[in-house]
């Protein structure tokens, strides 16, 4: 099926560092969500891009919507311990595409 | 409680076993979805429902079964378990499709075959 390609795989940083990952795809989509998911949990939903060049913010994180609509970024700035977990995007099918995933992991 | 939720949270089956995750929501959502979680794979799409009576195979289909006779439970089944169906599942529901598509995942099931 479909993929997503997501990167990196997963990081290692230190608490209060800037974090920056992406998706990048070779379908356009008219729609990036980008989700988190913490250790024993399901996903949960960070943020929604409806239109290319779109920047969101939700608190410390920040997501764009790639003009071309084959990439979308997440940054997060100033990590700290909780921000620990799996960063999926997916784009938008019915059902939607995923990624595989970032896994964040911050040291204290 | 409001939400989604899943049931059993964890389970320990034998090979060769019937098993039946559960799924249940409280939102009305059309769609149903169920995924299963490996390392390496991310999550993967078993099968979705549009709605009561509407099912459509995912990515990994194979050795999964479901049915959607209500709106809010979509059952999964593993109609002979094997150790490759050993993962964690996520049941997801969203109330649209399309753009506006917002999936809302439950706390997922923990399968073992031994």
């Amino acid at each position: 099926g479909q993929q997503l390609n997501q990167s990196p795989q997963s990081m290692f940083i230190q608490e209060g560092e800037d974090v920056s990952m992406n998706c990048t795809s070779s379908s356009i989509f008219n729609t990036w969500l980008w989700y988190k998911q913490d250790p024993g949990e399901g996903p949960v939903l960070l943020i929604a891009l409806y239109k290319a060049g779109e920047l969101t913010s939700n608190g410390r994180l920040t997501a764009q919507f790639g003009i071309t609509r084959k990439d979308s970024f997440l940054n997060i700035s100033a990590s700290i311990p909780s921000d620990v977990g799996i960063y999926f995007c997916a784009g938008q099918r019915t059902p939607l595409v995923f990624g595989k995933g970032t896994r964040l992991s911050v040291i204290a | 409680d409001a939400g989604i939720t899943q049931s059993p949270r964890y389970k320990i089956t034998e090979t060769g076993r019937q098993v039946t995750l559960m799924c249940h929501q409280t939102w009305s959502h059309s769609y149903m979805f169920w995924y299963r979680q490996d390392l390496g794979h991310g999550l993967r799409l078993i099968y979705y429902s549009a709605a009561a009576d509407i099912t459509d195979k995912g990515e990994v289909p194979d050795g999964y079964v479901v049915s959607r006779s209500k709106t809010e439970n979509f059952p999964l089944t593993l109609e002979s378990a094997t150790r490759s169906q050993t993962s964690v599942y996520f049941c997801a529901s969203s109330e649209l499709a399309g753009i506006q598509e917002t999936q809302y995942f439950g706390p997922g099931t923990r399968l073992l075959v031994l």
